[in-house]
């Protein structure tokens, strides 16, 4: 029962151009949406996060978009920086004390 | 101020064997949680604790088992290893205090290998 895809296993991208990392949901319930990056031999680490009431939130180089009708929420990441080469994990909050992860979509920022 | 620490960093079991992974939260943080990552997929939630109660499970078995101290570190306990009980286990921390419980703070892991 996967309530959070991420359907893009990688994604390559040339330094200073735009990321857009995808994820869809099923649940309509959820009522916060996370992105996580994570590099090797570490933890997750909390970027950005948005309200099921919202529809975009930024935060210096990153913006998450909420399309709550497609069910459908992306992470912008402009520019693009070799730094970013992580896997970036979405993932919901349920309203009650349960986070859901997607499987993560590995990025490269190609100098 | 220091982040969420887990020990062991690496650990290897046997079958049937039983473990115990500890957790340090964040400084500030009242509330634990654990989860699962598999090789190639995303944390699956286990279970959360707060004020030494788990308050939410997730799909796992009895076999896993939790505790919270009252300084808020936490303890991991799998019983009867299964060779799939292989995995990356992540200690995660948030403060109640805050109303964004939703945003955790991840430890770096403790990978258990069953044999």
């Amino acid at each position: 029962d996967q309530q959070v895809k991420q359907n893009s296993p990688s994604l390559s991208v040339q330094e200073g151009r735009i990321s857009i990392l995808n994820c869809d949901y099923t649940n309509s319930m959820f009522d916060y949406f996370l992105w996580y990056k994570k590099y090797p031999a570490e933890g997750p680490t909390f970027l950005i996060s948005i309200s099921s009431i919202k529809d975009k939130n930024e935060d210096g180089r990153f913006t998450v978009f909420l399309n709550k009708s497609a069910k459908h929420l992306s992470l912008h990441i402009v520019p693009s920086q070799p730094g970013d080469s992580a896997v970036y994990f979405c993932a919901a909050h349920t309203g009650g004390f349960k986070t859901i992860f997607g499987a993560g979509t590995r990025l490269f920022v190609k100098a | 101020d220091a982040g969420v620490t887990q020990s062991p960093t690496h650990l290897i079991k046997t079958r049937g064997q039983q473990v115990t992974l500890r957790c340090s939260p964040k400084s500030g943080h009242d509330t634990v949680s654990w989860y699962q990552q598999a090789l190639g997929q995303g944390p699956q939630f286990i279970f959360q604790y707060y004020e030494e109660e788990e308050r939410q499970r997730g799909n796992f078995p009895d076999r896993f088992s939790g505790h919270q101290f009252p300084n808020y570190s936490s303890e991991l306990n799998v019983n009867a290893l299964l060779l799939g009980d292989s995995a990356l286990y992540l200690c995660a921390s948030s403060s109640s205090r805050t109303g964004k419980n939703y945003e955790q703070y991840f430890g770096p892991g403790t990978r258990l290998t069953v044999t």
